[in-house]
């Protein structure tokens, strides 16, 4: 049974473009959550959602920063006209069940580099 | 609103010798609580959780934790530590579906 899976590992962006950060989750999970990780810092929840909606965005900043989750296809998490602030890493976890924090499964991240 | 202090931000600490990471939070409502480890350039893996039920918690890699509640602490031991333990180490509480993390203390293990 394959982990939550997230590519790429590694990001390098220039100020300006946009970052497609992908995860998929494990099999049989239909909750996927998004976390960011500055440099020594605890992670900092983002957003919460499920296949086609998203439950909660209360931890997303209200500029430049999307996500989704398809019926189909992995959950991307997009950053328009990245900024050198976004330099972070970002993180992936998915679960089973309903708002289940315990049964979060975490991925590897992907190290976004703003240059 | 819940919080999570980790005390201490480094500790190093001899192979095979006793280890202690701090953890006290903050909430005014029953929480979980969590302690995960995260190796270098690699996603974070539960430890272990206390749900309800007993204080004193085992979780993996002969790490446990025991939950006091009148000190709101929720600290992290392991007996005999080894060097492959080195690593950071994050506390989080959460009040429902959403953990609130601790800044992490990265366990040094000298040989």
């Amino acid at each position: 049974n394959a982990g939550v899976m997230q590519n790429p590992r590694h990001l390098v962006r220039r100020r300006g473009q946009e970052a497609r950060l992908r995860c998929s989750p494990m099999k049989g999970h239909s909750h996927v959550y998004w976390y960011r990780q500055l440099p020594e810092e605890g992670l900092k929840f983002m957003v919460y959602l499920q296949k086609e909606n998203i439950i909660d965005e209360s931890g997303m900043p209200k500029e430049r920063f999307s996500a989704e989750f398809p019926k189909e296809g992995p959950s991307i998490l997009r950053i328009q006209q990245v900024v050198r602030g976004d330099s972070a890493a970002y993180f992936c976890a998915s679960s089973s069940r309903d708002g289940e924090i315990y049964e979060q499964y975490f991925g590897p991240g992907t190290r976004l580099t703003v240059t | 609103a819940q919080s999570v202090t980790q005390l201490d931000s480094q500790v190093p600490v001899f192979e095979e010798a006793p280890v202690e990471l701090r953890c006290n939070y903050s909430s005014s409502v029953s929480v979980y609580l969590f302690w995960y480890v995260q190796y270098p350039n690699q996603g974070l893996q539960l430890l272990l959780k206390y749900l309800s039920g007993s204080t004193l918690v085992k979780g993996i890699n002969g790490f446990e934790a025991e939950f006091n509640k009148s000190q709101t602490s929720f600290h992290l031991r392991k007996p005999s530590v080894h060097i492959s333990d080195t690593a950071e180490y994050f506390c989080a509480v959460s009040e429902g579906y959403i953990p609130t993390f601790g800044r992490g203390t990265s366990l040094i293990v000298h040989p």
